[in-house]
């Protein structure tokens, strides 16, 4: 299968300051990439659509001054957290859509960044 | 919202089938139904998804009901490795929006 990459995997910031996190799709292109956020013991809350070369669809309730998307590329998104907070301690994933004509489309996930916020 | 509903927890013997059910009653006649695990502290996995046919691949089957509006999930020879929690997803192929609910907690029992 395909592979996306998340970095870090793990990433400990203190109050106030920001975390970017970087999901490249290795081996393939990918128009669309997807943020999600996992609080424990819970589900992936989809966070934004992150779209190459214009601005990234945000879920209601996320707040995109907070979370800056960038895709700058057809391989890579960012996401920054700015002035984290201790609430913003979560487990971050994104992932990335690889089409196969003319059946199969999947999503890859990244392995996810844990980020713990002092 | 999530569009399916997954008991919460299930229980199965190493080497035995595990089967995990998913109701979709409100899917769409353009909708897939995806499934997805997550073991702990990674990322989703894929494992398999349909239409409206049986599907079957290296890792498991999925089985739709003729009016859609459920679907089996089945792990032949479950082994250890396959306890995580199982994800059971409705949506349009293309999109790849994919809306988590709070799938199947899948524990494999020696």
């Amino acid at each position: 299968g395909a592979v996306v990459s998340q970095h870090p995997s793990r990433v400990i910031c203190k109050s106030g300051t920001s975390v970017k996190i970087e999901c490249r799709s290795l081996d393939f292109q990918a128009t669309t990439m997807f943020w999600y956020r996992q609080f424990p013991k819970q589900s992936l809350m989809l966070m934004a659509t992150s779209n190459e070369g214009s601005k990234a669809t945000y879920e209601q309730g996320v707040e995109k001054d907070k979370f800056l998307i960038n895709h700058a590329s057809l391989t890579l998104s960012t996401l920054t957290v700015t002035s984290a907070h201790p609430e913003d301690s979560s487990f971050y994933i994104c992932s990335a859509a690889l089409v196969r004509w003319p059946k199969n489309t999947e999503a890859f996930f990244g392995q996810g960044t844990r980020l713990t916020v002092v | 919202d999530a569009k399916t509903t997954q008991p919460p927890s299930m229980d199965c013997a190493e080497g035995r089938a595990a089967n995990l059910p998913c109701n979709h009653s409100t899917i769409s006649g353009n909708e897939y139904v995806y499934w997805y695990r997550q073991i702990h502290s990674q990322g989703p996995q894929y494992i398999i998804h349909g239409l409206k046919n049986n599907e079957t691949n290296e890792m498991a089957s999925l089985i739709i009901t003729e009016d859609r509006k459920s679907s089996t999930l089945i792990l032949p020879h479950a082994t250890l490795r396959d306890t995580a929690v199982y994800y059971c997803i409705v949506g349009v192929q293309g999109a790849q929006k994919l809306v988590f609910g709070q799938g199947t907690r899948l524990t494999i029992n020696p």
